[in-house]
């Protein structure tokens, strides 16, 4: 079955400092998607970052990368310079094909990120 | 613009009410997710609908159902909900799944409608 795992519930980092977000997923498909999504109090999913299972290179986008390792079957999220404005829930996601023009997010338990001043 | 819109952001309701939710996104993408999130929970997904068709149904009971007018438009009819069902619940979009690979797809959410069921 596919599945993804966050085991960090809570984490604490300085202003400024670098944070790695953990996040591993088990699946037989040999083509899959992960996705980071960071989801402030107000409730908004927001997207982050992507990375397909055949992409040879880690993504990156502004101050997010994936750091991903296909053979442990990871997809870390490294945020460099953390700012207050992190703050917030980050879920890491994989996309499944269900049928032909359906697929399904596939979410882990989310990780709660606090950036102290 | 990667921008999807949801009203109303709040509402409370009756369990003997109807209201419905409702979802728009103008970036041409041609698939509409619901998504149900409860508190300090991810979300789970309800309906996925797929060039207008419904493509996916979770297994969600039948006092909700979702309606998909136009490409650009999702709704939610709520009937007779339970206390339980007061969650969070998302919207999204994701632009052609035929055309490419499936799972390349990046769903976009809304803000969000808060329910409340008293």
């Amino acid at each position: 079955a596919q599945k993804i795992t966050q085991t960090q519930p809570g984490m604490f980092v300085q202003e400024k400092e670098a944070v790695t977000l953990d996040c591993t997923y088990d699946t037989s498909d040999p083509s899959y998607g992960l996705f980071w999504y960071k989801q402030p109090s107000s409730g908004e999913m927001i997207f982050l970052i992507y990375q397909g299972s055949y992409d040879q290179q880690n993504a990156t986008e502004g101050r997010y990368s994936l750091n991903f390792q296909k053979a442990r079957k990871s997809a870390n999220l490294v945020i460099s310079a953390s700012q207050l404005g992190d703050s917030a829930m980050y879920f890491c996601a994989m996309s499944l094909l269900i049928i032909q023009g359906a697929q399904k997010l596939v979410f882990g338990q989310g990780t709660r990120l606090t950036i102290n001043p | 613009d990667t921008e999807v819109t949801q009203t109303p952001k709040h509402l409370v309701m009756g369990m003997t009410n109807k209201k419905s939710l409702k979802c728009e996104q103008h970036m041409g993408h041609r698939a509409m997710y619901w998504y149900k999130q409860k508190a300090k929970k991810p979300p789970e997904l309800m309906f996925v609908y797929s060039y207008e068709k419904l493509s996916i149904n979770e297994s969600v009971p039948s006092r909700f159902s979702p309606e998909c007018p136009n490409s650009s438009l999702l709704n939610l009819h709520l009937h007779a909900l339970q206390p339980e069902d007061s969650a969070l619940y998302l919207c999204a979009s994701s632009q052609d799944l035929l055309g490419g690979r499936p799972t390349t797809d990046t769903q976009y959410f809304g803000p969000g409608t808060r329910l409340t069921v008293l």
